[in-house]
């Protein structure tokens, strides 16, 4: 079975800093989508940025980008130019691809950031 | 990005009662699409897996009598928490899987508080 481990329940950064989440993940799988999620106080689930497992190149979403180290099951998000509206629940998620399974989303128990003006 | 909506974004009910939440995918056909449950300051809890015209299929631990998922079309999906108690009382997240990848588009949650 599949394991996501985000090992830092709660990190703090000062605005325009940059910051690095971890999220390690357990696989036999070779083909996968990784995924990272924020939840801001409003709950609300919003997509920051995905990943192929069969692309080398990391994936960029403006200020998101990530560092997929497949070989060591490793896929960190780093967030430049923190901006106040950073602040959030990050979720790790992995997903096995669709359609050859239900496409449900496994998800690290989260790392809460805190943006500092 | 793909947009997900449901409601109610708020419910409070008595006990005993059910109470129906709506699931939509507004933009995009969702053949499947997933119910969440959330306890605060933790993880996401998947319920159930729901796949148009067919029957869910709910994670170990989940009462599939009580909570009552119907799929009827590609874009709605419903959870209907049947003689709803305290216990019941949470926050509930439904999403939407995308064409293609798959990718999975959240709703803004229901937050039910049964007394």
């Amino acid at each position: 079975a599949q394991t996501v481990t985000q090992s830092q329940p709660e990190m703090s950064v000062q605005e325009a800093e940059t910051v690095t989440l971890s999220c390690t993940y357990d696989t036999s799988e070779n083909n996968y989508y990784l995924f990272w999620y924020k939840q801001p106080p409003s709950r609300q689930m919003i997509l920051v940025i995905r990943q192929e497992a069969y692309k080398q190149q990391n994936a960029t979403e403006n200020r998101f980008s990530v560092n997929f180290q497949k070989a060591a099951k490793s896929f960190s998000l780093k967030i430049s130019d923190s901006q106040l509206g950073d602040t959030a629940m990050y979720f790790c998620a992995f997903m096995k691809p669709w359609p050859g399974s239900q496409g449900n989303l496994i998800f690290g128990k989260g790392t809460k950031l805190s943006v500092k003006p | 990005g793909a947009v997900v909506s449901q409601h109610p974004s708020r419910v409070i009910c008595k006990s005993g009662t059910s109470v129906k939440i709506e699931c939509r995918s507004l933009d995009f056909q969702a053949t499947t699409m997933f119910w969440y449950r959330q306890f605060p300051k933790q993880s996401l809890m998947l319920m159930a897996t729901s796949n148009e015209g067919s029957k869910a299929t709910y994670e170990q631990g989940v009462e599939k009598d009580k909570f009552l998922i119907n799929h009827a079309s590609l874009t709605l999906s419903t959870l209907t928490v049947t003689s709803a108690h305290p216990e019941d009382s949470s926050f509930y997240i439904c999403s939407a899987r995308s064409p293609g990848v798959g990718t999975q588009y959240f709703g803004p949650g229901t937050r039910l508080l049964v007394l």
